[in-house]
């Protein structure tokens, strides 16, 4: 079945670095990649979603110089949070589509980041 | 304003009986549905879907029925088993494009020995 790798799964920092997180579909090509955030007992909220070669579309609400998008292979999509502050610890998931589009999306299995 | 509802945070069910899980949704647009299943520190994984013209797919223990005019669907397992205990999460999209996912808040589901 697809597979969806999601690196680091749990990040511990300071406030004001920047954290990448990288997410890998390892057996498929993705042009499109989604990413997600949950805060706990609430629902996952996509944030944007990311297009191979091009530029990322957001999600109203979402700050795009904060949450950069890089989706530069049809294997590989990056979200890199920008000068993290506390507000911003969070669990991020990452998803891809298989095939065609109106195919179920695979998910990641998430990153906690902290920032302290 | 949650688009997805999941009203039931959590549910217990014996093992061997039928459960149920009920999601409901406010966007008429939304046309393809889905149900996720969520273990701790993994990520969310495909159980089943619907389109939305259909009312009803089965796939093995897992059946999905949707009743558009109420804009409603449920989830039902049967026979619940223990490896069934889990968080469902039932999520909705609109068209068959390369869209994103609306997600309910979650139902922990709890199997009993």
């Amino acid at each position: 079945g697809a597979v969806v790798s999601q690196h680091p799964s749990w990040v511990i920092c300071k406030s004001g670095t920047s954290v990448k997180i990288e997410c890998r579909s390892l057996d498929f090509q993705a042009t499109t990649m989604f990413w997600y955030r949950q805060f706990p007992k609430q629902s996952l909220m996509l944030m944007a979603t990311s297009n191979e070669g091009s530029k990322a579309t957001y999600e109203q609400g979402v700050e795009k110089d904060k949450f950069l998008i890089n989706h530069a292979s049809l294997t590989l999509s990056t979200l890199t949070v920008t000068s993290a502050h506390p507000e911003d610890s969070s669990f991020y998931i990452c998803s891809a589509n298989q095939g065609q589009s109106n195919q179920p999306q695979h998910f990641g299995d998430g990153t906690r980041l902290s920032i302290l | 304003d949650q688009q997805v509802k999941q009203n039931s945070p959590s549910l217990s069910v014996q093992e061997g009986r039928i459960s149920i899980l009920n999601c409901d949704y406010t966007n008429s647009m939304f046309d393809y549905f889905l149900w996720y299943k969520k273990y701790p520190a993994e990520g969310p994984t495909f159980l089943i879907s619907i389109s939305s013209i259909k009312d009803k797919n089965e796939d093995g223990r897992f059946t999905v029925f949707l009743n558009k005019s109420a804009k409603h669907l449920s989830l039902h397992i049967v026979p619940s088993q223990p490896g069934d205990s889990a968080v469902y999460f039932c999520a909705a999209k609109i068209g068959g494009g390369a869209d994103g996912l609306t997600f309910g808040k979650g139902t922990h589901l709890i199997i009993q020995p």
